[in-house]
């Protein structure tokens, strides 16, 4: 089983709606990540969090809010989402920010936005 | 900039047999990190190696093994005796030695084992 545990596991939500995806790890990781992936492509960087402060954000669209509340919450807030942002939403972990640790993956939210 | 090709976009065998997944990466570093994930229908990407750059060791774990070539810059995955259970979709993926763990990723590879 993962430890990288994501809620809900699945979402839909109307272009109007505001909603949450929520992410949580228990490994003493303090780097966090929110990837993109839609179907039949790999996974896109979005957001990056090292020891709880935004590190890479790669002009991801402001209707997209990331927040760490603390070390092992990582969330994602959705606003006014268009139907082209339906995708699988995958947050990691790493143990550290540096390069080359490797990233633990939960199994994802796959959002659906009507 | 980083890039990493995996040219197979579906191989399906049957079971038992054996079946090579290629990658090939492109890094202007002299120093970066390897990796394989698989991603069964489930959807959760699943950590299978990690190699440096400085390590060009084979690696052998069950009936997963790992062929490195710096030569070539090729980092090629190869499952003996394929089982059905092995069907998902595998992705190779590049990531720098510093700043953070951020992952280039191939466009995978979807591996089809039929019984």
């Amino acid at each position: 089983d993962t430890e990288v545990t994501q809620t809900p596991k699945h979402l839909v939500m109307g272009m109007t709606n505001k909603k949450s995806l929520k992410c949580e790890q228990h490994m003493g990781h303090r780097a966090m990540y929110w990837y993109k992936q839609k179907a039949k492509k790999p996974p896109e960087l979005m957001f990056v969090y090292s020891y709880e402060k935004l590190s890479i954000n790669e002009s991801v669209p402001s209707r997209f809010s990331p927040e760490c509340p603390n070390s092992s919450l990582l969330n994602l807030h959705l606003h006014a989402l268009q139907p082209e942002d339906s995708a699988l939403y995958l947050c990691a972990s790493s143990h550290s920010g540096g390069g080359g640790t490797e990233a633990f993956f939960g199994q994802g939210t796959r959002l659906t936005v009507v | 900039a980083q890039k990493v090709t995996q040219a197979q976009t579906e191989i399906s065998v049957v079971e038992k047999e054996d079946v090579t997944l290629d990658c090939v990466y492109e890094t202007r570093d002299t120093t970066y990190y390897l990796f394989w994930y698989k991603q069964p229908p489930s959807g959760e990407l699943v950590f299978l190696i990690r190699r440096n750059s400085f390590d060009e060791q084979n690696e052998i774990s069950g009936r997963y093994s790992w062929n490195f070539q710096k030569s070539t810059s090729s980092f090629n995955f190869t499952i003996t005796a394929s089982q059905v259970v092995d069907s998902a979709v595998y992705f190779c993926a590049l990531s720098e030695a510093t700043g953070y763990s951020t992952l280039t990723f191939g466009k995978g590879t979807m591996l089809l084992v039929s019984p």
